[in-house]
């Protein structure tokens, strides 16, 4: 019954440093997403992938690359991570009718 | 103008008393609507679907108004465990992409 699995929880890079987040589902949804939640903005959708293959940029792509590797997983990279990406990321997976599953997030920080 | 708009709060409540929540959206091409519950540093969850008919989950009363464009969530009989911080969803479907927009939530603290 894991539902949305996201990797790591939390993470700490340097400026100008590379990682990604690893984010898998088991529920057998097409759609997923990656958003940002900052204080005081609430949640922005930085990718998007409607089924396996496709990918859409969202609000605030920018910084931000996607890999939709299967139906199941959905990853997230930061090329070169900036203090300004520092934030809680959530990973979400749904069908078209119903809500969304988040994952428990990533904490990054960015220094 | 944001898209979904909701008053940020914080709502100090007595447990037992009721509270009710407010929430505009600007889409009028806006589809399905929520509300998500989110715990401090935790993830949302869906707390209740938003009809047109208006609905009821046991203490909770979602009402949809699509002339004002506006959704409500009413909390009777408030709980201590019923404090977090409340987003107003809204779902416009552009093609294929389901994707949702959240407010920036209602933060309720329900105290003894």
């Amino acid at each position: 019954n894991a539902g949305v699995t996201q990797t790591p929880k939390f993470q700490v890079l340097k400026t100008g440093q590379s990682m990604t987040l690893q984010c898998a589902q088991d529920m057998n949804h097409n759609s997923m997403y990656w958003y940002r939640q900052d204080p005081g903005m609430g949640l922005r959708l930085i990718y998007y992938s409607a089924s396996e293959g496709t990918t859409d940029k969202g609000e605030v792509p920018n910084g931000y690359n996607v890999s939709r590797l299967n139906k199941r997983e959905f990853s997230l990279r930061l090329e070169s991570a900036a203090p300004s990406q520092t934030s809680v990321y959530f990973c979400a997976s749904s069908t078209e009718i119903y809500g969304y599953t988040f994952g428990s997030g990533t904490r990054l920080t960015v220094v | 103008r944001k898209e979904v708009e909701q008053d940020p709060g914080p709502f100090n409540v007595p447990e037992g008393a009721t509270v009710a929540f407010n929430c505009t959206y600007s889409n009028s091409a806006s589809q399905s609507f929520f509300w998500y519950r989110q715990d401090c540093r935790k993830e949302p969850k869906l707390l209740m679907s938003v009809y047109s008919s208006g609905n009821e989950d046991g203490r909770f009363t979602a009402q949809l108004n699509r002339a004002s464009q506006y959704i409500s969530l009413l909390i009777r009989d408030s709980k201590l465990s019923d404090s977090a911080t409340y987003l107003c969803v809204v779902r416009v479907l552009p093609g294929t992409a389901s994707k949702l927009t959240f407010g920036t939530g209602t933060r309720l603290q329900v105290t003894l």
